[in-house]
């Protein structure tokens, strides 16, 4: 049981560029979620999704987009990168809005340079 | 309203002593009260949770006590091992009509338990 898997696990962009961070989960959850961790400032929420077809912003989610097709798949799309989007982003999948325990991915470092 | 507040930052304690991290809201719909715990390279993982029914609940080492008045929440840590070095984040949500439940967590606290 592979839990929740994000790819790639580092990656360096310049400024401008774009790119997708995946995220997928085998646990048939229907709540998955984007955060992103900077260093002493916890973790904040990007966008989440409480099922296929359905996303809704966060916290953060300017520079951002994501998108929900399918229930074990939930990418995030970077368009033009900028230096403030360097962090650590992990996605995260739960059962449902009561079942509290968010299951975590390993996480993807970005650095915009 | 929907932050967590957090403390220590960081705590050194040594082998066998009490780690003890704070964490305060404002939000009295919130009724879910997490503990993440993250070792470097990894992802947060859940460590023990309370619901505001009740004041304390221990598993093992790990206790979470909860005062609801006082709207607090503490980690306590007994016989700390230099393997429970770690960050450590509180967290809450709210299950209430609209709301999706998301968590709020708190700013986290490195922990390093000295042999």
């Amino acid at each position: 049981n592979a839990g929740v898997t994000q790819t790639p696990k580092f990656r360096i962009l310049k400024i401008g560029q774009s790119m997708t961070l995946q995220c997928t989960q085998d646990m048939n959850h229907n709540y998955m979620y984007w955060y992103r961790q900077d260093p002493g400032m916890g973790l904040k929420l990007i966008y989440y999704s409480v099922g296929a077809g359905i996303t809704d912003k966060g916290e953060v989610p300017n520079g951002y987009n994501v998108s929900r097709s399918t229930t074990e798949d939930f990418p995030l799309r970077l368009e033009l990168a900028a230096p403030s989007q360097t962090s650590v982003y992990f996605c995260a999948s739960r059962r449902d809005r009561v079942t509290g325990e968010l299951f975590f991915g390993e996480g993807s470092r970005l650095t915009v340079l | 309203q929907q932050q967590v507040k957090q403390s220590p930052q960081s705590l050194i304690v040594q082998k066998g002593g009490i780690s003890i991290i704070n964490c305060a809201y404002e939000n009295t719909a919130f009724d879910y009260f997490p503990w993440y715990q993250q070792f470097p390279g990894k992802g947060p993982a859940l460590l023990i949770a309370i619901r505001p029914d009740v004041s304390e609940k221990k598993e093992g080492r790990f206790t979470i006590s909860f005062n609801k008045s006082a709207k607090q929440f503490s980690l306590h840590i007994m016989d700390s091992q230099p393997g429970d070095s770690a960050t450590y984040f509180c967290a809450a949500s709210a299950n209430y009509g609209g709301s999706q439940g998301n968590l709020i967590f708190g700013k986290g606290t490195k922990l390093s338990v000295k042999p």
